[in-house]
């Protein structure tokens, strides 16, 4: 079945350090992917998301590339402050259902 | 707008004893999810429904979970009996049409069954 996993956390980072957190999928056909962050004590937020294949998508200085040849999505960020802890979560969706497929989550902590 | 809105926050209950968790959708949002979020499972799907009809349930555990959607704004999760198993963050989401929209995610009901 579909399924997405992420590296495992915890990621910790001294400020201003550059960000990679890998995460593939397996899918049976051509999902949607997407990457949510949940603060501490919060529900989640989309981050970003990319709907086909070399699509990239961006926010906040966070980037990631629909990978199909390697069925990746990997998270990237050049320079990563304090308040980007979180846990993030990378997640797959078909077009034809709203059901969101969550990998595990990695845990980002960012010190200064 | 004031976003999803979950309640109660927290729960503490005991086993055997029945467990209801409301959320509010955004306004306007056709599309409304639960999902559950544990240490060993991560984040799982529960319901969703669309236009307040449940659409796929298949993530729902077993007979003692049941979700209803009364109208467009208003949605519950009912846990009866509650086993300490159940114990979970759970969250509800809402979107503008369930296949392309964003998810909206509220704040999560943390349920601990003793």
């Amino acid at each position: 079945g579909d399924s997405v996993t992420q590296m495992e956390g915890p990621v910790t980072l001294s400020e201003e350090a550059f960000l990679t957190i890998n995460c593939t999928y397996t899918a049976t056909g051509y999902p949607s992917l997407f990457w949510y962050v949940q603060y501490p004590g919060e529900g989640l937020q989309l981050l970003l998301k990319a709907t086909k294949a070399d699509d990239k998508g961006s926010n906040k200085g966070f980037e990631a590339t629909y990978r199909k040849e390697t069925t990746s999505f990997h998270l990237e960020k050049g320079s990563v402050q304090v308040s980007d802890s979180a846990v993030y979560f990378c997640a797959l969706r078909y077009n034809q259902g709203g059901k969101l497929i969550f990998g595990q989550g990695t845990e980002l902590s960012v010190k200064p | 707008d004031a976003g999803v809105i979950q309640s109660p926050r927290h729960e503490v209950t005991e086993m055997g004893q029945e467990v209801t968790l409301r959320c509010k959708p955004i306004s306007g949002h056709n599309s409304l999810f639960w999902y559950r979020q544990t240490m060993m499972r991560g984040l799982e799907l529960l319901i969703y429904f669309n236009n307040n009809v449940p659409i796929d349930d298949s993530g729902m555990p077993e007979d003692r979970f049941s979700a209803k959607m009364p109208n467009a704004s208003f949605s519950t999760l009912k846990i009866q009996p509650s086993e300490p198993r159940d114990s979970a963050v759970y969250f509800c989401a809402s979107s503008l049409a369930s296949t392309t929209d964003t998810q909206y995610f509220g704040p999560g009901t943390r349920l601990t069954v003793l």
